[in-house]
């Protein structure tokens, strides 16, 4: 089955500053890859996806880049601010499957 | 439009019960995956419905189990609990068009085996 390694699990950062975040993957099918910001105590919330025929795509200050050929993807947030703060994942999936597989995730701290 | 519902919030058995979970998909979707996350495993899917049909499966024993109805509403059923099944359960639901696999999640049941 699909496995999706995340790094790093802590990531603390100025604000202002940028983030990034990595994943890879090992199942070469997989063509669907979504990032999840979960604050505490709340449901995973959808903040950006990519598919395998996009090679990067950008909302406002989140932008995710994919390399299928190395099989890795990441979240980069710019200008980071305080409400950043939160655990992203990252999850890859075959298209149409919704079975996500998930990274170990990354508590993110923007310090003010 | 109402996002995922799930209830109840919280739960608390003990060992050798059993418990149903219930989720309510946003209204129209028709697909509800699964999940469970704990800190040491994370999130890992449980099993996905579409059309009151189990479509996947993971790697859970047959404990787990589950259903759809024809409202798109899923229950989940874990029987003769264990301490390691305390976990939040989310379960997230994907639109009939567009990007079918984009899942949006409800806010979870906490359940705590005792």
């Amino acid at each position: 089955g699909e496995n999706v390694e995340q790094h790093p699990s802590t990531l603390s950062v100025q604000e202002g500053d940028s983030a990034v975040i990595k994943c890879t993957y090992s199942d070469s099918a997989s063509n669907y890859f979504p990032w999840y910001k979960q604050e505490l105590g709340k449901r995973p919330q959808l903040i950006i996806d990519i598919r395998s025929n996009v090679g990067e795509k950008k909302d406002q200050r989140i932008a995710v880049t994919l390399n299928k050929t190395a099989k890795h993807f990441s979240l980069h947030i710019t200008e980071t601010q305080p409400e950043d703060s939160a655990v992203y994942f990252c999850a890859a999936s075959r298209a149409g499957a919704n079975n996500l597989f998930f990274g170990t995730g990354t508590r993110l701290t923007v310090i003010p | 439009k109402a996002g995922v519902t799930q209830t109840p919030r919280y739960l608390i058995k003990t060992r050798g019960q059993q418990v149903t979970l219930s989720c309510s998909p946003i209204s129209g979707h028709r697909s509800v995956s699964w999940y469970q996350q704990t800190p040491g495993q994370g999130l890992q899917f449980l099993f996905e419905y579409f059309s009151e049909t189990q479509r996947n499966k993971g790697n859970f024993p047959g404990r787990f189990s589950g259903r759809q109805f024809s409202n798109s509403r899923s229950e989940m059923n874990v029987s003769t609990l264990e301490l390691g099944d305390s976990a939040l359960y989310l379960c997230a639901s994907s639109p009939p068009r567009g990007p079918a696999d984009t899942q949006y999640f409800g806010p979870g049941t906490r359940l705590t085996v005792l």
